[in-house]
């Protein structure tokens, strides 16, 4: 297994488009978490699942973002109609429990122009 | 809500220099982590505690969980130019579910 894997890496978008990012966590790993990071801040928890089921959701998280993970293996964020201030870094990481820590991925990287 | 402060939230020191990177709450954790974050990467685990006074030492890290399991402090012995980067501090307990609360980092530099 090679980690959390992440998909784009970047994505530049204009103000208004919708956009998708993918996660394919550790194989192993029940629970994935989707956080976002502006620069300079730490990780904002946006949404946890276990297995297929989306289990809590941030207050951050507006009616514009959704998430699925089917099945119980990968998971998707889709941002609806993105804004400006979309713009960040979009961290998904796996786990077997909170207290054994998380793999992050390396995040995707939205610009909203 | 639980939060996490970390301080400094900026440090710039030179090679071979001492530095110890602070995290505190009001809140209680079961348990704590560490990670430490590259430019353009996800944070990497670094280590865990869960036991109040706690401490853990991973080459040149020292870590430690305070005896009320609010606080946790990373000391760094003898810095290298590598241990450059934003180092994170995250809690989680029994009524946050299973996510974790992150501080909002330290960014060390550590100059050659």
């Amino acid at each position: 297994d090679t980690g959390v894997s992440q998909d784009p890496r970047h994505k530049i978008t204009k103000r208004g488009q919708n956009v998708t990012f993918r996660c394919d966590p550790i194989s192993e790993h029940n629970r994935l978490y989707w956080y976002r990071q502006t620069l300079g801040q730490g990780p904002e928890f946006l949404t946890y699942f276990q297995n297929e089921a989306q289990l809590e959701k941030s207050r951050l998280l507006s009616d514009r973002f959704s998430a699925e993970r089917p099945k119980g293996s990968f998971s998707t964020l889709e941002i609806q109609r993105t804004e400006q201030g979309d713009s960040a870094m979009y961290l998904c990481a796996s786990s077997v429990g909170t207290r054994y820590g998380y793999t992050f991925g390396s995040g995707t990287r939205l610009t909203v122009v | 809500t639980q939060l996490l402060e970390q301080s400094p939230q900026f440090l710039s020191i030179q090679e071979g220099e001492n530095l110890t990177v602070y995290c505190n709450s009001s809140s209680v954790f079961s348990s704590l982590q560490w990670y430490r974050q590259e430019p353009g990467e996800g944070p990497v685990l670094l280590v865990t505690v869960v036991t109040g006074g706690e401490v853990k030492k991973l080459k040149r890290l020292t870590f430690q969980f305070g005896d009320a399991r609010k606080d946790s402090s990373l000391h760094i012995t003898a810095a290298q130019p590598g241990d450059t980067g934003l180092y994170l501090c995250a809690g989680g307990n029994e009524t946050s579910g299973s996510r974790l609360t992150f501080g909002e980092g330290t960014q060390l530099t550590v100059n050659p």
